[in-house]
């Protein structure tokens, strides 16, 4: 059974700093690994999907990181803004499934 | 861009009510899933529906059912609902292939007294 650590539960960093969000999973055999973020009573929005054979994917200030033989993925996410806060889920694809974290919440004080 | 729409958004229920949560997408997608959210524990799949006429149990089924109505419709129903099963659902629909992205929707917070 596929197990999805996010560590830490929550972060709270300045305005301006850069954000580093840890991911790891204990089966390597996975198809996909993506990054979602969640608001405040709002559902999960897909923010960067790396496959397998991927190393790293970027989307603008956010850049994720994979290293499947180890099971880890990291979330960085650039200048942070008071806009960035949000809870940040990690999801694993081992078939059609998706295992997720519990989460990180980051808030960007300003 | 509806996207994927859930109904209701809140609901109240006593011990033993049922309901059924409602869950529509218009973007042609094959497979649709359920989940549930707790605090601290991340999103459980609940059940999935592969495709249109196809459903199967996920991590949590117990006292959870399911119907694929057609390929836009996927319902989940608690027949005797418990104070367990409060919590937060959502629905997501994915078009499956390769990179099989999941889109959510809103979800729905369901209290059981």
């Amino acid at each position: 059974k596929q197990e999805v650590t996010q560590i830490p539960a929550a972060l709270s960093v300045p305005e301006g700093e850069n954000l580093v969000l840890n991911c790891s999973f204990t089966d390597s055999a996975i198809y996909n690994l993506q990054w979602f973020r969640q608001d405040p009573g709002k559902g999960l929005t897909s923010l960067l999907l790396i496959q397998s054979s991927q190393r790293e994917q970027t989307s603008g200030r956010l850049n994720a990181s994979l290293d499947k033989s180890s099971g880890r993925s990291t979330l960085y996410i650039a200048a942070s803004q008071p806009g960035d806060s949000a809870t940040y889920l990690c999801a694993v694809r081992s078939d059609y499934k998706l295992s997720f974290g519990a989460g990180t919440t980051v808030t960007v004080r300003a | 861009n509806a996207g994927v729409t859930q109904t209701p958004k809140f609901q109240v229920l006593k011990t033993g009510q049922s309901m059924t949560l409602q869950c529509a997408q218009d973007m042609n997608h094959n497979s649709m899933y359920w989940y549930r959210q707790d605090p601290g524990m991340g999103l459980r799949l609940i059940y999935y529906s592969a495709s249109e006429g196809t459903t199967d149990k996920g991590e949590v089924p117990n006292g959870y059912n399911v119907s694929r109505l057609n390929k836009r419709e996927f319902s989940l129903r608690l027949e005797s609902a418990a104070p367990s099963q409060t919590s937060v659902y959502f629905c997501a629909s994915s078009s499956g292939g390769s990179k099989n992205i999941q889109y959510f929707g809103a979800g729905t917070r369901l209290s059981v007294l």
